[in-house]
């Protein structure tokens, strides 16, 4: 069984552009959060979605969004990027509504921001 | 708001030595605790986890850790380590209710050297 897919594995943008990253979580997974990972603030939590809802958003700016699509896949989109969005961005699937207590996370995906 | 605490940034060790990475946690309601491990430009890799029942847990490359609940501590141990378990390991906790549900909270990280 395929693990939690992440693309791109890199990206490299520039300051004020905006990104997509795409999460697709193992099949029959319902369920998908994201985190952001960086040397300062370590793992902080984005989004949750369940059956293509947000159930949870963590506290980032507007500038951060995530939808979900009927097949479970997921999207995260970053506008008008900061020096300080340079981070891991990782994907973590469920199979049902229990990101709680279990959770299955990609490789990430490297955004650089120059 | 759950706060999770690992008390080592960095833990160097030798080789078939045992270990002890630590991982204190505050919560008003129950909780339910993990430990992940993560190697250089990886994802996260389900360690155990804590859910219900025994609080001695076992999980996989021969770790184990002790849920205390009136230490509110969820330690990490290995008898004996290996080279290949040098990797960073982050300790997790997240709520069995309400509205912050599926949401994990990980503390800072301990990066685990193991020197031959």
């Amino acid at each position: 069984k395929a693990g939690v897919t992440q693309t791109p594995r890199y990206l490299i943008k520039t300051r004020g552009q905006q990104v997509t990253l795409s999460c697709s979580p193992i099949s029959g997974h319902r369920s998908v959060s994201w985190y952001q990972q960086t040397p300062g603030q370590g793992l902080q939590f984005l989004f949750e979605y369940f059956s293509e809802t947000q159930r949870n958003k963590g506290n980032f700016p507007g500038r951060f969004s995530g939808r979900q699509f009927s097949n479970s896949r997921s999207e995260m989109n970053v506008s008008t990027l900061e020096l300080g969005d340079s981070a891991l961005y990782l994907c973590a699937s469920s199979p049902r509504g229990e990101l709680n207590t279990e959770a299955f996370f990609g490789q990430g995906t490297r955004l650089t921001v120059v | 708001a759950q706060s999770v605490t690992q008390l080592d940034s960095q833990v160097p060790v030798f080789e078939e030595a045992p270990v002890e990475l630590r991982c204190n946690y505050s919560s008003s309601v129950s909780v339910y605790l993990f430990w992940y491990v993560q190697y250089p430009n990886q994802g996260l890799q389900l360690l155990l986890k804590y859910l219900s029942g025994s609080t001695l847990v076992k999980g996989i490359n021969g770790f184990e850790a002790e849920f205390n609940k009136s230490q509110t501590s969820f330690h990490l141990r290995k008898p004996s380590v290996h080279i290949s378990d040098t990797a960073e390991y982050f300790c997790a906790v997240s709520e069995d209710r309400g509205s912050t549900l599926g949401r994990l909270y990980f503390g800072r990280g301990t990066q685990l050297t193991v020197w031959p």
